[in-house]
């Protein structure tokens, strides 16, 4: 069975700070997925990657992916407030399955 | 439109009502997704069309729940005989499936569940 595995579940951060979010997947896939979620609110789209190696970058944001170890970051660089949110990572083994980690609830306190 | 919509955004029914919930995907994406989110949970996956047919319904959480797709664009997922264990948020995702594209979902703002 496929599974997706997120950590942590929840990060409290200071401002300023780096970290990393780490989404560990149990089957091949080629293409992974990076949500973000605010309260209340709907999924949105932050990367796609493709490929063994891809990097993409946006803001403080910067996704990898590395498929031999079947695994993705997402780093953050000097967190802000404004990143709190839920990020979710999602592999689609197959064009009718998608599957989503538990998502991590991250903070970023000043 | 300019993104998926979903209606409605809230529904509070009670127990053993039947309902229906509408997606209204991106003009011109041609899959459609449903997921739901239960309270602090990440998203499981229900069903996906491609055009009008779902190949695929075994994420249907039991025989009570029931979509469809008409004309190629909205969809409707029906529960019936609702259950408490149905509330939850029921997210509509589309995109377009082509080639060389990376088919990202767009996700709708969803329809709050809630049964009594």
């Amino acid at each position: 069975e496929l599974k997706v595995e997120q950590n942590p579940l929840f990060l409290s951060m200071q401002e300023g700070k780096n970290y990393t979010i780490y989404c560990n997947y149990s089957t091949t896939s080629d293409r992974l997925y990076w949500y973000r979620q605010d309260p209340g609110k709907s999924l949105e789209s932050l990367f796609v990657l493709l490929s063994n190696g891809a990097v993409k970058q946006e803001g403080r944001l910067m996704a990898s992916l590395d498929t031999k170890a079947r695994l993705s970051t997402l780093h953050i660089t000097a967190a802000v407030h404004d990143l709190s949110a839920t990020y979710f990572c999602a592999v689609a083994p197959d064009v009718d399955d998608m599957r989503f980690g538990a998502g991590t609830r991250l903070t970023v306190k000043p | 439109g300019a993104g998926v919509s979903q209606s409605p955004s809230n529904k509070v029914t009670e127990k053993g009502k039947d309902v229906e919930l509408r997606c209204d995907p991106i003009s011109g994406h041609t899959a459609l997704y449903w997921y739901r989110q239960s309270l602090g949970q990440g998203l499981e996956f229900l069903i996906y069309f491609q055009g009008n047919s779902a190949p695929d319904k075994s994420g249907l959480p039991s025989d009570r729940f029931s979509a469809e797709r008409t004309g190629g664009s909205v969809s409707t997922l029906t529960i019936q005989r609702t259950q408490q264990e149905d509330s939850a948020v029921y997210l509509c995702a589309s995109s377009f499936r082509g080639r060389a594209v990376t088919d990202t979902q767009y996700f709708g703002p969803g329809t709050r569940l809630t049964v009594l």
